[in-house]
């Protein structure tokens, strides 16, 4: 089963400043994706990636940039953090099939 | 594009009784569907998947979920739920495209199973 790590795990910061939340998977997939999950709207993809380097545009990406730096790590950085991206934020990997596999989440809270 | 709709946002049943959890997509093509729960304070975890082959697909922890092309749903039973299956259930499309797959998800079902 794939392993997927988030840190951290709660985060509160203030509006305008600077976030990274990283996530590392440690069986080798291809893709990996950042979603934001909100009441009410379900999960929303933000960003994914289907190898080092590269990075596709998702559904909700206002706001967030990303940065895949290695197979293993995929990180989401929020340069100018603003109360509307209060949320619970998801990483998640694939081997390039359908099947994503979940990390335990990041809670973050902008003041 | 893709898109998936979950009717029931909250659904309450007692311990013992059958559950049915909706879920109704929008895919031009074959889909590959999922049901992924989430316990509280936790990740997502897939229940089960279909892609193709018999309508009805077993899952873990004796939920099964089947298929209907007709009526484009895809819907979530289980005969007997138990106190520990209260969560809150998603269903998702998956749509490929020229950079891979993306998952669309429903706004999902908090399921509570009451004593």
């Amino acid at each position: 089963e794939a392993a997927v790590t988030q840190s951290p795990r709660n985060k509160v910061t203030v509006t305008g400043g600077n976030v990274t939340l990283s996530c590392r998977q440690t069986n080798s997939h291809n893709y990996m994706y950042w979603y934001r999950q909100d009441t009410g709207h379900g999960l929303r993809l933000i960003h994914y990636s289907y190898g080092a380097g590269n990075l596709q545009i998702g559904d909700v990406p206002d706001g967030y940039k990303a940065t895949r730096t290695t197979q293993e790590d995929f990180f989401l950085l929020l340069e100018l953090a603003s109360p509307s991206q209060t949320s619970l934020y998801f990483c998640a990997s694939s081997a390039g099939g359908a099947t994503q596999y979940f990390g335990p989440g990041t809670r973050l809270l902008v003041l | 594009a893709q898109s998936v709709t979950q009717p029931d946002a909250r659904v309450t049943v007692s311990e013992g009784a059958s559950l049915q959890l909706r879920c109704k997509y929008s895919y031009s093509a074959t889909p590959y569907l999922f049901w992924y729960v989430q316990y509280p304070r936790q990740g997502l975890q897939m229940l089960l998947k279909y892609y193709s082959g018999d309508p009805v697909v077993q899952g873990v922890n004796g939920f099964e979920a089947e298929f209907s092309k007709s009526d484009s749903s895809f819907h979530l039973r289980k005969a007997s739920v138990h106190w520990s299956d209260s969560a809150v259930y998603f269903c998702a499309v998956s749509a490929w495209g020229g950079t891979g797959s993306k998952l669309s998800f429903g706004k999902g079902a908090k399921l509570t199973v009451s004593p």
